[in-house]
């Protein structure tokens, strides 16, 4: 399996404030992915990374943001949580752009719950 | 922008029986696509993938299939086991770009 951890794995947190997940790989592979996955939909993009301090939106990027300091590391910010937010997050990498012949891989999500 | 999804959110098939999960496209452009497994509590797991010159891909146990004239592929798991319960889901677009697009996903339950 790909060396990726997600942390926290569950948080609980209130309406408006601050709320960062991290994702740490230990594979060297120059993308990195924040999805977010609610019932009835499929995975959706929020942002990506294509190296160090290197990023770009995704399909629902807004109250979002990201930074990526080195290559193992890619961080999701929340800066005021809302409701809308509750989820569960994934982070993906892949060695090349999209998937082309490194299909991403993915950590085993964060549950996050906003009351 | 591509648009995927699943024919049916669950099936129920009995152990030892092939099962198959069906996925549509709306985009034509879309080239490439993959089929992966979410078991509970974890991340999605890479199955198998195809590309649009291909109308078949084998791996182990699993075929996928892709008809490009009706934009429609299929994941066929053959004599399932307890252990292939799970949610299916495909994901399909370009192969490079960011509008790689992922469907809800077909819950598999296997029956005793």
């Amino acid at each position: 399996d790909a060396g990726i951890t997600q942390s926290p794995r569950h948080k609980v947190t209130e309406t408006g404030t601050p709320v960062t997940l991290r994702c740490h790989q230990t594979e060297n592979h120059r993308y990195m992915y924040w999805y977010r996955q609610d019932p009835g939909h499929g995975l959706r993009l929020i942002h990506y990374s294509y190296g160090v301090k290197d990023t770009d939106k995704g399909e629902v990027s807004d109250g979002y943001s990201v930074s990526r300091s080195k290559t193992e590391d890619f961080l999701l910010t929340l800066e005021s949580a809302t409701s809308s937010q509750t989820s569960v997050y994934f982070c993906a990498i892949s060695e090349s752009w999209g998937t082309g012949n490194q299909p991403q891989h993915f950590g085993d999500g964060t549950r996050l719950s906003i009351l | 922008g591509e648009n995927v999804g699943l024919h049916l959110p669950t099936l129920s098939v009995q152990e030892g029986d092939n099962s198959i999960i069906n996925c549509a496209y709306s985009n034509s452009a879309s080239d490439y696509f993959i089929w992966y497994k979410q078991e509970s509590g974890k991340g999605p797991q890479f199955i198998i993938d195809i590309r649009s010159n291909m109308d078949k891909r084998q791996g182990q146990r699993v075929t996928v299939l892709l008809n490009k004239t009706v934009k429609h592929l299929s994941l066929q798991i053959a004599a399932t086991q307890p252990g292939d319960s799970a949610v299916y889901f495909c994901a399909g677009g370009r192969d490079y770009g960011q509008n790689f697009v992922f469907g809800p996903g077909t819950r598999l339950s296997v029956l005793p």
